[in-house]
């Protein structure tokens, strides 16, 4: 069993739409959970993280965790075309400054 | 306020040469991370670092690869005699909490 699991995609969605992003993760200790996007070609940026259960908006995107289902989703309200990139669940791993085990990423795609 | 800086962006190395990767992490932030992306796979982790300490080096490759992140200047990823395996995107990232943030990644690629 992978440590972090999302599905690899593509999710299409119109424009305007919710899209729903998915990722679970096998380590119950695990503390605190990040979204990053990646435009193809580009770095990882940070788009939100989540530590306590339940749900957190900014803006547009809204993250939702359950970690007695070991469960974490994203939000995008309002889809725009250039929201379409790879989406990247990370969870870490530890209670401290520690590394980042990263999903293989969600490709979105919004069409106008 | 200076985001995560790397360079070069892109490398081309022959087999067997040596590769060195910076990274400057942003401003205030004392803990750095090095990412390895090859094609079509997702980022793994390789190396955590704090200035003049190695805190986590389990994602590193045994042989060839070594990190350091000295008390004066950037960081360092290291691959010594490369193979062409060792094409990918290396990631640093930084952070002064939890949230961790990237530098534009390295592209080596082996000939």
């Amino acid at each position: 069993q992978k440590e972090v699991e999302q599905n690899s995609g593509p999710l299409s969605v119109p424009e305007g739409a919710i899209a729903s992003l998915n990722c679970t993760y096998s380590d119950r200790g695990s503390q605190s959970f990040f979204w990053y996007r990646q435009y193809s070609g580009k770095s990882p940026e940070l788009i939100m993280f989540i530590y306590s259960n339940g749900d957190k908006e900014d803006g547009r995107f809204t993250a939702q965790l359950n970690k007695a289902s070991q469960y974490v989703s994203l939000l995008i309200r309002d889809s725009q075309p250039s929201d379409s990139a790879t989406y990247l669940c990370a969870v870490n791993i530890g209670t401290g400054f520690q590394k980042l085990v990263f999903g293989t990423g969600t490709r979105l795609l919004v069409s106008p | 306020n200076a985001g995560v800086m790397q360079n070069p962006r892109h490398l081309v190395r022959r087999r067997g040469q040596e590769a060195r990767l910076r990274c400057s992490p942003m401003k205030g932030h004392s803990h750095v991370y090095w990412y390895r992306q090859l094609p079509e796979e997702g980022l793994k982790f390789m190396v955590y670092l704090q200035k003049e300490n190695i805190i986590d080096e389990s994602g590193m490759p045994k042989e060839r690869f070594s990190a350091e992140f000295p008390k004066e200047g950037p960081s360092i990823l290291r691959i010594q005699q490369v193979v062409r395996g060792d094409s990918a995107a290396y990631f640093c990232a930084s952070s002064e909490n939890y949230e961790q943030y990237f530098g534009p990644g390295t592209r080596l690629t082996v000939t």
